[in-house]
């Protein structure tokens, strides 16, 4: 069975541009979700995304914006980037079920902002 | 609000040693416990979890945790670490059924010879 899909892997943006990260979660897993990781913060939650709805949302701003299409696949975007937006972007797919599920994440999409 | 404190940084330990890292964690329900572990550039893997039941959960790679309710503390140990284990560790809380995961800052580990 293949794992949690990012990409791409790297990323280099100016700042003030957007960018779409994409995430092909594990087949048969309906949630998705999207975290940051940077040196200063750490792993922050940003969304999850669940049979195309938003189940759950972090404390992040407006810019940081996300989908997800009927085959379970992933899409953030960040519109706007600021320098402060350089990150690794994990996403982490789910069964989502009530029963107790574990996450399984994607290697990560490493962004850096210029 | 749930919240997790790994204490430790970075912990070094000669290979063959014991190994503990701890995590604190704060959550108003029954709390569903991760281990992950990450290494350099990578996405991370999940080493164990705690849902329910015995409170001495197995995990891959010769890991343990044993969750404590009353500390409120789900460590890991491992009885002799290998130099592959070097990497970062991240304890983790959640929900049943979602993704909503919030991480400790992660303990970093580094094995001597």
């Amino acid at each position: 069975k293949a794992g949690v899909t990012q990409t791409p892997r790297y990323l280099i943006k100016t700042r003030g541009q957007q960018v779409t990260l994409s995430c092909s979660p594990i087949s048969g897993h309906r949630s998705v979700s999207w975290y940051q990781q940077t040196p200063g913060q750490g792993l922050q939650f940003l969304f999850e995304y669940f049979s195309e709805t938003q189940r759950n949302k972090g404390n992040f701003p407006g810019r940081f914006s996300g989908r997800q299409f009927s085959n379970s696949r992933s899409e953030m975007n960040v519109s706007t980037l600021e320098l402060g937006d350089s990150a690794l972007y994990l996403c982490a797919s789910s069964l989502g079920k009530a029963s107790g599920t574990e996450a399984f994440f994607g290697q990560g999409t490493r962004l850096t902002v210029v | 609000a749930q919240s997790v404190t790994q204490p430790d940084i970075h912990i070094t330990v000669s290979e063959g040693a014991s190994l503990e890292l701890r995590c604190n964690y704060s959550y108003g329900a029954t709390p569903y416990l991760f281990w992950y572990v990450q290494s350099p550039g990578q996405g991370l893997q999940l080493l164990l979890k705690y849902f329910s039941g015995d409170t001495l959960v197995q995990g891959i790679k010769g890991f343990e945790a044993e969750f404590k309710r009353s500390q409120s503390s789900f460590n890991l140990r491992k009885p002799s670490v290998h130099w592959s284990d070097a990497a970062e560790y991240f304890c983790a809380v959640g929900a049943l059924g979602n993704n909503d995961m919030r991480f400790g800052a992660g303990t970093r580990l580094t094995v001597k010879p």
